[in-house]
């Protein structure tokens, strides 16, 4: 059972390219959801998803958009990195019946 | 008001002594209080969470303090030991705004042998 599975770990991106941070669960949770780890700022959320086809925005989307085509897969993308956009990237999940997220293991991204 | 206020940043305690970090919030309808755990280079993991019908939850070294009325909650770590030493956040939730957890701005623990 892979959990929540996050890929890259590491990128470096050139400001105004783009890219998809891949978020795949196999626990078949609804909920999940993308955070951004700042160092001293905890983790703010960007875009959540509660099914196939829903999703809405957070605390901090500019700069980023989601789909939601499957219950599995949760991409982020980036359109246009810029330096701001450095940061540890998260994506999580939940079921509907608890409220524990399960986290994955991060993408560091740094954007020069 | 949705905000989680964590203290200390950082946090320095000798092995065998107790850890305490403590979170206050604003918003009345939070009624799920996770703690997260996160070791350098990995995701955060739940480490033990609380609903504010209960004053306290216990679990092996782990406990969470709750006081509805001061709106607070704190994480004591008893016996602490160096495999503690980690990231340790609190977090908010409501459970009829979709899940979402609202994060503290977290606290690096170190546990000196």
């Amino acid at each position: 059972n892979a959990g929540v599975t996050q890929t890259p770990k590491f990128r470096i991106l050139k400001i105004g390219q783009s890219m998809t941070l891949q978020c795949t669960q196999d626990m078949n949770h609804n909920y999940m959801y993308w955070y951004r780890q700042d160092p001293g700022m905890g983790l703010k959320l960007i875009y959540y998803s509660v099914g196939a086809g829903i999703t809405d925005k957070g605390e901090v989307p500019n700069g980023y958009n989601v789909s939601r085509s499957t219950t599995e897969d949760f991409p982020l993308r980036l359109e246009l990195a810029a330096p701001s956009q450095t940061s540890v990237y998260f994506c999580a999940s939940k079921t509907n019946a608890n409220y524990g997220y399960t986290f994955g293991s991060g993408t560091r991204l740094t954007v020069v | 008001q949705q905000q989680v206020k964590q203290s200390p940043q950082s946090l320095i305690v000798q092995k065998g002594g107790i850890s305490i970090i403590n979170c206050a919030y604003e918003n009345t309808a939070f009624d799920y209080f996770p703690w997260y755990q996160q070791f350098p280079g990995k995701g955060p993991a739940l480490l033990i969470a609380i609903r504010p019908d209960v004053s306290e939850k216990k679990e092996g070294r782990f406990t969470i303090s709750f006081n509805k009325s001061a709106k607070q909650f704190s994480l004591h770590i008893m016996d602490s030991q160096p495999g503690d030493s980690a990231t340790y956040f609190c977090a908010a939730s409501m459970s009829s705004n979709t899940g979402k957890l609202i994060f503290g701005q977290g606290t690096t623990l170190q546990v000196k042998p």
